[in-house]
Formats: structure tokens, C-alpha cells, sequence
């Protein structure tokens, strides 16, 4: 069975610093990684998308990728209270298969 | 532009009653994806439709179903409805893919 495995939290950090999300994937044949972001109550918004091994740098996201490894994490800097959401990572296999959410890690950026 | 546009947002239903749930895609999006989320499950795959044919599902049983029209449009629909379908119901559209736009979701209830 296809998963992708996230640490629930929650993750504390304080403002100002840098968090880092992780996920770790089963399906080797996994191309595309996804990060999104679901304040509470509401939908999931794509923040991060990676799909070669390394890093791949938006602002003040960083996604990190390591096929060999089946890892992929996702690093905030600067972190803001307006960051504090639960971080989704999701794994899609392309072709016809379906894209696999994690179940989520809970981020609390306290001021 | 325009983005996913779910209805209803909120539903109550007894249980034994059926339901659908309408989806309108960002335009030019033909995939259309629709995903169960709940506290305890996170995010579960029901299906997905491309240009009107299903090209995947998950382990949902038979009483999940879904179509898509020829403008992208999507419907699931749960017939008999138990206490543990209970949930939001996301859709998700994409040119391909897992770079979602969720819409808003439907927050179901069965009572």
C-alpha cells in the first residue's frame, strides 16, 4: 500500500525561526511531491511543488527532495504566526495513480 | 480567474438518504479530483475523472460514485448515507496531476 507518513505534532517554533516539515514516502515510483497548506476550516492550498532531487527555493520555502532516500521535507524560514497551519505533503505517482496526502503536520509558530 | 467552486457548502442529511455534491473546475482544468477528509483519516482519494471518464478510484465501496460532464463539471453522489460518512468532501482540479486547487468543500453531516 502506497503511503505517505508524516509526523502529526504539533511543531512549536518561535517567530523568526526556522521550521522544518517532514515526510517520507513507500511508493519508490513516486515522481512529484506536493506541499500544501490547510489553516483550520479551511481547504488545502498548494505552497510547494518538487519534482527533481535537491532543493527548489520560493520565498521563504524551501523544499528539499531525496528519491534515494524517499524523503522529502519542506523548510520555513522566517517564520510568521500567520504560518501556523497544518502542512500536508502529498506524493503523486503520475500516470493514472492517485496523488497520496500524509496526514499532516500541525505547525505553531508562537510570537 | 475563477476557482473551484463547490455547492452546497453545508449539508445535513439522515441516515439512508442519499446525496450529491456538485464541482465546477477552474476553466480549462479537465481533472477533477474528489477527496474525504476527516480528523482521524486525514485525506482519503475517492476519485478522479479526466474529460468525463473515471481513470481512477479509491477504496471507497460501490455507495460513492461520480461522473463528469462534457464542461468539466463533476458530481459525486453517496447513497445511503451512515454516520461515518460524516465528513468534508473536497474536490481538487488540474490541468494533470497532483497540483491541486481544492475548492471550499462540502462539510456533510449524516445524522
Amino acid at each position: 500500500q502506497k503511503e505517505v507518513e508524516q509526523n502529526s505534532g504539533p511543531l512549536s517554533v518561535p517567530e523568526g525561526a526556522i521550521a522544518s516539515l517532514n515526510c517520507t514516502y513507500s511508493d519508490r515510483v513516486s515522481q512529484s511531491f506536493f506541499w500544501y497548506r490547510q489553516y483550520s476550516g479551511k481547504s488545502p492550498e498548494l505552497i510547494m511543488s518538487i519534482y527533481s532531487n535537491g532543493d527548489k527555493e520560493d520565498g521563504r520555502f524551501t523544499a528539499q527532495l531525496n528519491k534515494a532516500s524517499q524523503y522529502v521535507s519542506l523548510l520555513i524560514r522566517d517564520s510568521q504566526p500567520s504560518d501556523s497551519a497544518t502542512y500536508l505533503c502529498a506524493a503523486d505517482s503520475g500516470g493514472y495513480q492517485k496523488v497520496t496526502f500524509g496526514t499532516g503536520t500541525k505547525l505553531q509558530v508562537i510570537p | 480567474k475563477a476557482g473551484v467552486t463547490q455547492t452546497p457548502r453545508y449539508l445535513i442529511k439522515t441516515r439512508g438518504q442519499q446525496v450529491t455534491l456538485s464541482c465546477s473546475p477552474i476553466s480549462g482544468h479537465r481533472s477533477v479530483s474528489w477527496y474525504q477528509q476527516t480528523p482521524g483519516q486525514g485525506l482519503q482519494f475517492l476519485f478522479e475523472y479526466f474529460s468525463e471518464t473515471q481513470r481512477n478510484k479509491g477504496n471507497f465501496p460501490g455507495r460513492f460514485s461520480g461522473r463528469q460532464f462534457s464542461n468539466s463539471r463533476s458530481e459525486m453522489n453517496v447513497s445511503t448515507l451512515e454516520l461515518g460518512d460524516s465528513a468534508l468532501y473536497l474536490c481538487a482540479s488540474s490541468l494533470s496531476g497532483g497540483d491541486y486547487t481544492f475548492g471550499s468543500g462540502t462539510r456533510l453531516t449524516v445524522v
